[in-house]
Parts: structure tokens; C-alpha cells; sequence
């Protein structure tokens, strides 16, 4: 068990590129999600999934956000025409879920990316 | 929609002291995470709480769910220097869905 692993761990682009960012999660969690968070606040819920079934995203999630999860294993995030209220730490986390209440979350140690 | 709030914001205490932090949400969770991010790391999963009136222990952490399942508190007795970080919780109010997180305490311990 290496635990969630997400790459790039830093990525710098300027406004109006597109990037992709990926998470790896633990091999046998079946529930990965997405978050964002800035300095001073917790993290933010941008969409998660159940194996490869996107079940929700956030309403405050604006269509330059995609996210997939393919065959359930890894999942890619992307966002398209970079703003500069974009720049922020990009989490994944991961959990395996069996029943009715949430089970913990392990996080990855993000990709913070940074607008010019 | 839901909203999870902590206070305070900041905490300094002297190493030794007390701290407690507190959590409210505007809805009835069906459960509550607690969660603790060293300044530079990611959120490290602490506990979940499912019951009303749940108090759980973990060493000098107490961690209890109101009757009412809309509000939680942390507490650590004696702090020591390695409890510094921000401690996050994050509520649930449908089963298996989504969690919504506040936006922390931050502890700093003074030696």
C-alpha cells in the first residue's frame, strides 16, 4: 500500500492554458474524490466517484472542469483555460466503501498549481 | 446547501494547556470526520464519529457528537509541541455521500 499518489506535485502555467492533473489511489478503494483548497480554508468538494461513475459535482464547479475515472482505477482532472482564481492546492483522496457510513479518507499530498 | 463552521480560526496556547475546537453544521450529519494537516502535509483522517452523544477518546484527544448530530468538538488535554497543525472536521448528512469540510482551527504550541 503506497497510498494516493498524485502527479505533478507542482505545475505553473500561464492563464488561458489547459492542464491535466492525475491521482493515483490506494488499489483497492473504490471511491475517489477531488478537492481544492487555498490557503486559510478547508478543503473544498469538486466531484467524486464510485468506481467509474462520476456521482456528483460541486454546483460551484464551472465547465472548464472535467474529471474522469476511466476503468476505476486512476482518475485525471482537467482544467481548461486557466484563470488566475484557479491557482490553489488540487487534492485527491480516496476511500473504500462498503455500507451506509463514509469511511476515512486517505488523501494524497496534492498538486498546487499556480497561475501567471 | 450545507455548511460546516469551526472556531475559533487560530489558537496559540502554551505547551501544556488545553485546547478545544469547535464544529457546527447548519444541517443534522449523519456522521462526522475529524481530520489533522501539518502545515505543508495533506489532512491525516483522526476519527468518525456515527452516534448521537459519541464520545470517542484517542490518548490526550476527546472527540465528541452532540445529541442533535450537528455539532462536534475536539479537545486535547496537556498540548505538546507535535500537536501543532490545523484540525479540519468534515460532515456528512446522506449516507455514503459527499463530506463538507470547515475551514479548520490552527494550533500553534508555544514550548
Amino acid at each position: 500500500d503506497t497510498g494516493v499518489s498524485q502527479n505533478p506535485r507542482h505545475k505553473i502555467t500561464k492563464r488561458g492554458q489547459n492542464v491535466t492533473f492525475r491521482c493515483d489511489p490506494i488499489s483497492e478503494h473504490n471511491r475517489l474524490y477531488w478537492y481544492r483548497q487555498t490557503l486559510g480554508q478547508g478543503p473544498e468538494f469538486l466531484t467524486y466517484f464510485q468506481n467509474e461513475a462520476q456521482l456528483e459535482k460541486s454546483r460551484l464547479l464551472s465547465d472548464r472542469f472535467s474529471a474522469e475515472r476511466p476503468k476505476g482505477s486512476f482518475s485525471t482532472l482537467e482544467i481548461q483555460r486557466t484563470e488566475q482564481g484557479d491557482s490553489a492546492m488540487y487534492l485527491c483522496a480516496s476511500s473504500f466503501e462498503q455500507g451506509v457510513d463514509n469511511q476515512p479518507q486517505h488523501f494524497g499530498d496534492g498538486t498546487r498549481l499556480s497561475i501567471l | 446547501g450545507q455548511q460546516v463552521m469551526q472556531i475559533p480560526q487560530y489558537q496559540h496556547v502554551q505547551e501544556g494547556e488545553d485546547f478545544t475546537t469547535y464544529c457546527n453544521s447548519s444541517t443534522t450529519l449523519s456522521n462526522i470526520q475529524w481530520y489533522k494537516q501539518r502545515p505543508g502535509g495533506h489532512p491525516v483522517f483522526l476519527i468518525q464519529l456515527v452516534k448521537s452523544g459519541e464520545v470517542k477518546k484517542q490518548k490526550r484527544l476527546t472527540f465528541q457528537f452532540g445529541e442533535a448530530k450537528k455539532n462536534s468538538s475536539l479537545h486535547i488535554t496537556a498540548t505538546q509541541t507535535t500537536d501543532v497543525g490545523t484540525y479540519f472536521c468534515a460532515g456528512t448528512n446522506t449516507n455514503a455521500g459527499k463530506s463538507t469540510f470547515g475551514d479548520g482551527t490552527t494550533l500553534t504550541v508555544k514550548p
